[in-house]
């Protein structure tokens, strides 16, 4: 059964720096694009970075130079350190599957990242 | 970048009724050379992450009751709920992933009337 568990999630200060990871398990995470998404409290999905199965990165503008998504193929975990954060970071962060970089078919439940001072 | 929108931005329907939501994007998301619409719909309930409902626009996920349905092309598309049950109630987006930048609409609340 697939199951996608992220944690790491906390309260840090403005210009923080926070790691989450995304355990997975019953398949391999290598094999497929893995994504992060976060939605801020009471608003809408929005993505933060994606990794393909070769390896290569993705994000948006507004978290681009900040973010850095990575795999432990070893560990079957997907990582997203997060540095210089703002207050306007604060969300939950879901890590998803993503076949072949298509539709996210499996979601975590989320880890909580609150910036504040 | 693409600008996923719906429409409404909330949706009030009676049990049993029908429930339309609207997504359009600011480009075509139809590769061509495989005919595909890459489009998804998602159901996201309270409390909990969001959930795939459908993906390349009209195909529904295994287990997903059938008074679901999508359907459009290009860049209008349409999910809709046949008759809403009460368990229908969430928040719905559309979401591209045509590039890796994977855009989201704002999502529409649906309740019970």
């Amino acid at each position: 059964e697939v199951h996608l568990e992220e944690s790491g999630g906390d309260l840090v200060q403005p210009g923080g720096s926070l790691r989450l990871s995304c355990a997975a398990s019953g398949f391999t995470l290598s094999s497929h694009a893995m994504g992060w998404v976060r939605q801020a409290p009471g608003k809408g999905l929005k993505w933060v970075s994606i990794i393909v199965v070769d390896g290569r990165t993705y994000y948006p503008d507004s978290v681009k130079g900040r973010f850095t998504i990575s795999r432990d193929d070893s560990r079957n975990t997907l990582y997203l350190q997060m540095n210089n954060l703002r207050v306007e970071d604060t969300a939950v962060y879901y890590c998803a599957r993503s076949p072949g970089a298509t539709a996210a078919d499996y979601w975590g439940q989320g880890t909580l990242v609150t910036v504040s001072s | 970048d693409i600008v996923m929108t719906q429409s409404p931005d909330s949706l009030t329907v009676s049990l049993g009724e029908r429930a339309t939501i609207n997504c359009k994007s600011s480009q075509s998301v139809l590769y061509n050379p495989n005919n595909k619409n890459y489009l998804a719909w998602y159901q996201q309930k309270s409390g909990q992450p969001p959930k795939l409902l459908v993906s390349w626009a009209s195909t529904r996920e295994s287990g997903v009751p059938d008074r679901f349905s999508g359907s459009g092309s290009g860049t209008d598309f349409t999910l809709t709920i046949s008759s809403l049950q009460a368990e229908d109630v969430a928040i719905y987006y559309c979401q591209e992933y045509y590039t890796t930048l994977w855009a989201f609409g704002q999502g529409t609340k649906v309740e019970i009337k």
